[in-house]
């Protein structure tokens, strides 16, 4: 969707190197999400930001950090990549507190 | 946070035949959202459901909420090649920060 761009849609990166996600919307939502997908877990929330430097964590955060410096856009940072941390990341908005959300077209990490 | 439990995993039909997803949980949800996801594409926002009892409908595609807002259901009548893809249920936990929790997803598989 137009509304929401992830960046970028693949990446192959080696163990120990840092990684960033990042997550663009011209839709001015105030909350925005990181999910990651694997077989068998469905979507687990990672982080969540309600506003401008305004974030907090999700059920599976360790090895992950965010950061949201304006409305527009919402990284994902890897410190350091682990091989557990391959998958595919969706980020995702949303206009209000349990409102439905709104997501965009994924990035698929491998990490070797 | 509120669990919820997705079943079936996997559900293969004929085409024409019904399907039924259903999301169970041991605690009372506030409310309950359902997404399909299209293989490779991500989750889109099919429906939310917020009353006890409550039953709406899209085309073929009906869902309900159980009285004791415990569980919900997603049944298709007759489906079609194109409902093929992942069904999940979410609902959003008791903060005022809206952090929708998935289900495992339900895998449907449509035969021609």
């Amino acid at each position: 969707d137009a509304g929401i761009t992830q960046s970028p849609r693949h990446k192959v990166t080696e163990t120990g190197t840092p990684v960033t996600l990042r997550c663009h919307q011209t839709e001015n939502h105030r909350y925005m999400y990181w999910y990651r997908q694997d077989p068998g877990h469905g979507l687990r929330l990672i982080h969540y930001s309600y506003g401008v430097k305004d974030t907090d964590k999700g059920e599976v955060s360790d090895g992950y950090s965010v950061s949201r410096s304006k409305t527009e856009d919402f990284l994902l940072t890897l410190e350091s990549a682990t091989s557990s941390q391959t998958s595919v990341y969706f980020c995702a908005l949303g206009q209000a507190p349990n409102s439905p959300l709104h997501f965009g077209n994924g990035t698929r990490l491998t990490v070797t | 946070g509120q669990q919820v439990m997705q079943i079936p995993q996997y559900q293969h039909v004929q085409e024409g035949e019904d399907f039924t997803t259903y999301c169970n949980s041991s605690t009372t949800l506030s409310n309950i959202q359902w997404y399909k996801q299209r293989p490779g594409g991500h989750p889109v926002f099919l429906i939310q459901l917020v009353k006890s009892g409550e039953v709406k409908k899209q085309k073929r595609l009906t869902f309900q909420f159980g009285e004791a807002k415990k569980n919900s259901s997603l049944h298709i009548t007759a489906t079609q090649t194109t409902d093929v893809g992942t069904y999940f249920c979410a609902h959003a936990g008791g903060t005022s920060y809206g952090k929708l929790t998935f289900g495992q997803g339900t895998i449907l598989t449509v035969h021609p």
